[in-house]
């Protein structure tokens, strides 16, 4: 079965640094997606892209966030500056039909920020 | 705005028995979609089942199914048979309708035991 596969599945960074987390979506979808659990808490959108364009984000996703489809297969998330409260489990998602077919999410990247 | 409420924080049952999760939602669009995803200790994020609003038969997967009220605006997930791998976080979710790149809104999560 077609898989949504992130790497790294962990990563631990120092506070102010940047970090690029990195996903391979499903080859025939379209839509891509960011979301974000911090630990113990709920699963949050973060921004969602199609056509080489953001479609939509969310207040969390703010000027130190950007996401990027540098390639053709790979979709990428960077956080310019991190800070501690960026520490989560980041989850990438994608789909074919948008949102009608149901979303593939990725294993997730955990980022722990020190 | 959509919200997304599961008023069971965590949940413990024995193997072999009845599970009933609850889920409330809060809208005012009438075409939409709803989910129940399961997360395991690995973390990841996999879909359970999923409703249309549309639909008024309730959708089941195996051991899966809901009741889906809609006027009572409320999504319960029902696992009949519970397992040990059946144990995880399960979030109800909400997605309206009205784009194809729509975002997914999630409850807090209920945390289901599964006791041998």
């Amino acid at each position: 079965e077609p898989e949504v596969t992130q790497t790294p599945s962990h990563q631990v960074t120092q506070m102010g640094q940047e970090v690029i987390l990195r996903c391979v979506p499903i080859s025939n979808h379209l839509y891509f997606y960011w979301y974000r659990q911090i630990l113990g808490q709920k699963v949050e959108f973060l921004v969602s892209f199609y056509n080489n364009e953001i479609s939509e984000k969310s207040e969390i996703f703010d000027d130190q966030f950007s996401v990027e489809r540098p390639d053709g297969s790979n979709f990428t998330l960077k956080i310019r500056s991190t800070k501690l409260e960026d520490s989560a489990m980041y989850f990438c998602a994608s789909s074919a039909e948008g949102a009608l077919g149901g979303y593939t999410f990725g294993s997730g990247t955990r980022l722990t920020v020190v | 705005a959509q919200t997304v409420t599961q008023s069971q924080p965590e949940m413990s049952v024995q193997e072999a028995e009845t599970v009933t999760l609850s889920c409330t939602y809060d809208t005012s669009e009438s075409n939409y979609y709803l989910f129940w995803y399961k997360q395991p200790p690995s973390r990841q994020m996999i879909l359970v089942i999923r409703q249309e609003a549309y639909k008024q038969q309730n959708a089941t997967e195996n051991r899966f199914s809901v009741n889906f009220q809609k006027a009572a605006k409320s999504f319960s997930l029902k696992i009949s048979d519970s397992q040990l791998g059946d144990t995880a976080m399960y979030f109800c979710a909400f997605m309206k309708h009205d784009s194809s790149a729509s975002k997914i809104i999630f409850g807090s999560g209920t945390r289901l035991s599964i006791r041998p």
